[in-house]
């Protein structure tokens, strides 16, 4: 099993529908979540972290299942602006801090339509 | 702002050259990173470095070579560039604070062609 799988998409939304991503993740002891996202040749950046009893921003909402081993990011009211890849990363490290453990997937492009 | 610039943006170069690509933050943080993305693969971690004079190897390091002389900079090396090195290669920068829910800062992307 991999780290860090993600369905790499493309999902084709029309603009205002809801859209569910789903990453699952190998090492059960990980420790923290994060969901970034890309637009097309630009830097991946930090759109939420994903925390135990989930969290909302705004037309976001993150969610983490420890018992399944997954994590997933739900848009609503979905623009146009929305379109990009988005990027599971995950830290397996027990003891938090190190960074340079962080997981990336390899991303689910979403593309919003009108 | 603060921010974390890379240069050069675009490079090509020949099989065999030695090629530097250069990473340079102004948040004054403690963790620098260095990752490439290809299709089909994602990010991969090639070095990173937590302070001055750290270095650590990465998924991928075989081919590539950094140092930390300062807090600023992590410059990327490449000792004899391969087609296989052909590549996006992104920077990174985070603020150390013991805890892994840090934020890392990604720099805009050296796109690098080895022929």
């Amino acid at each position: 099993r991999k780290e860090v799988e993600q369905d790499p998409g493309p999902f084709n939304v029309p603009e205002g529908a809801t859209v569910a991503f789903n990453c699952t993740y190998s090492n059960s002891a990980s420790q923290s979540f994060f969901w970034y996202r890309q637009d097309c040749r630009k830097e991946p950046k930090l759109l939420m972290s994903v925390y135990s009893s989930g969290n909302e921003d705004g037309r976001f909402t993150a969610q983490l299942n420890r018992a399944s081993q997954y994590i997933s990011l739900l848009i609503r009211d979905s623009k146009l602006s929305d379109s990009a890849t988005y990027l599971c990363v995950v830290n397996p490290s027990k003891y938090g801090g190190s960074q340079g453990n962080l997981i990336f997937g390899k991303g689910t492009k979403l593309s919003v339509k009108p | 702002d603060a921010e974390i610039t890379q240069s050069p943006r675009h490079k090509i170069t020949e099989t065999g050259r030695q090629v530097t690509l250069a990473c340079h933050q102004t948040w004054n943080h403690n963790n620098m990173f260095w990752y490439r993305q290809d299709l089909g693969h994602g990010l991969r971690l090639i070095h990173y470095s937590y302070g001055v004079h750290d270095t650590n190897k990465g998924e991928v390091s075989d081919g590539y070579s950094v140092s930390r002389s300062n807090t600023e900079d992590l410059p990327l090396t490449l000792e004899s560039a391969a087609s296989s090195q052909t590549s996006v290669y992104f920077c990174a920068s985070s603020e150390y604070a013991g805890t892994s829910g840090n934020t890392i800062y990604f720099g805009e992307g050296s796109w690098l062609t080895v022929v």
